[in-house]
């Protein structure tokens, strides 16, 4: 059975104070890996894609990687306007028309 | 331009009536998905439409919901006799579609449904 699963499932971070949060996916047959940050009542907005191992997007403070196991988003030296809830999804193979499998989310809060 | 939108924003049903969600995707997307995120979890996929052609409903958890998208823009979800486990946010996201050159989905703000 595919899984994905997002650890932790909670972070509390000083400003400044870097940090990684964890995709592990358990699939047959990966096409893509999506990264998405969603703030309380709104939907999901799109951080990046990545599409095979050892590949890497950086986006402002946000890098994301990617194994053949897991993918890692990096947060460094936070600001508190990056308090949100990280989501990893799945893309695969065989759903050719595109659906994504999420894990349940990272949330993540930065005080000053 | 503008982005994915929907409405109402927040839906009030007691149980047992039904419930119709409205879905404008970004203009000249081909591909829109519905997606179903209950209270501290991810998104679960519902349907999935290529311009007007349902496509995908493996995620529909019951009869009771159904979706349309007539004239390949705007999409509705349709929950028929509302019970309170239908109690979520409904999301709707739309994408360019297949040989655009690009995978990713845009979300609309969502639709939270309580019922009572």
């Amino acid at each position: 059975e595919d899984q994905v699963t997002q650890s932790p499932e909670a972070l509390r971070l000083q400003e400044g104070e870097s940090s990684s949060l964890n995709c592990s996916y358990t699939v047959s047959g990966l096409r893509g890996l999506f990264w998405y940050r969603q703030d309380p009542g709104k939907g999901p907005e799109f951080l990046f894609t990545l599409y095979s191992a050892g590949e890497e997007k950086e986006k402002e403070r946000l890098k994301a990687t990617l194994t053949k196991k897991e993918s890692f988003l990096h947060i460094t030296a936070p600001k508190p306007e990056d308090s949100a809830t990280y989501l990893c999804a799945v893309q695969l193979l065989r759903d050719s028309w595109g659906k994504l499998q999420f894990g349940a989310g990272t949330q993540v809060v930065v005080t000053p | 331009g503008a982005g994915v939108s929907q409405s109402p924003r927040y839906k009030v049903a007691k149980r047992g009536q039904d419930v119709a969600l409205r879905c404008d995707p970004i203009s000249g997307h081909v591909s829109l998905f519905w997606y179903q995120q209950a209270l501290g979890q991810g998104p679960e996929f519902l349907t999935y439409f290529q311009n007007e052609a349902q496509l995908d409903k493996s995620g529909l958890p019951s009869d009771r919901f159904f979706a349309e998208r007539p004239e390949g823009s705007v999409s509705t979800l349709k929950i028929q006799r509302t019970q309170q486990e239908d109690s979520a946010v409904y999301l709707c996201a739309s994408s360019p579609g297949p040989g655009s050159g690009t995978d990713t989905q845009y979300f609309g703000p969502g639709t939270r449904l309580t019922v009572l």
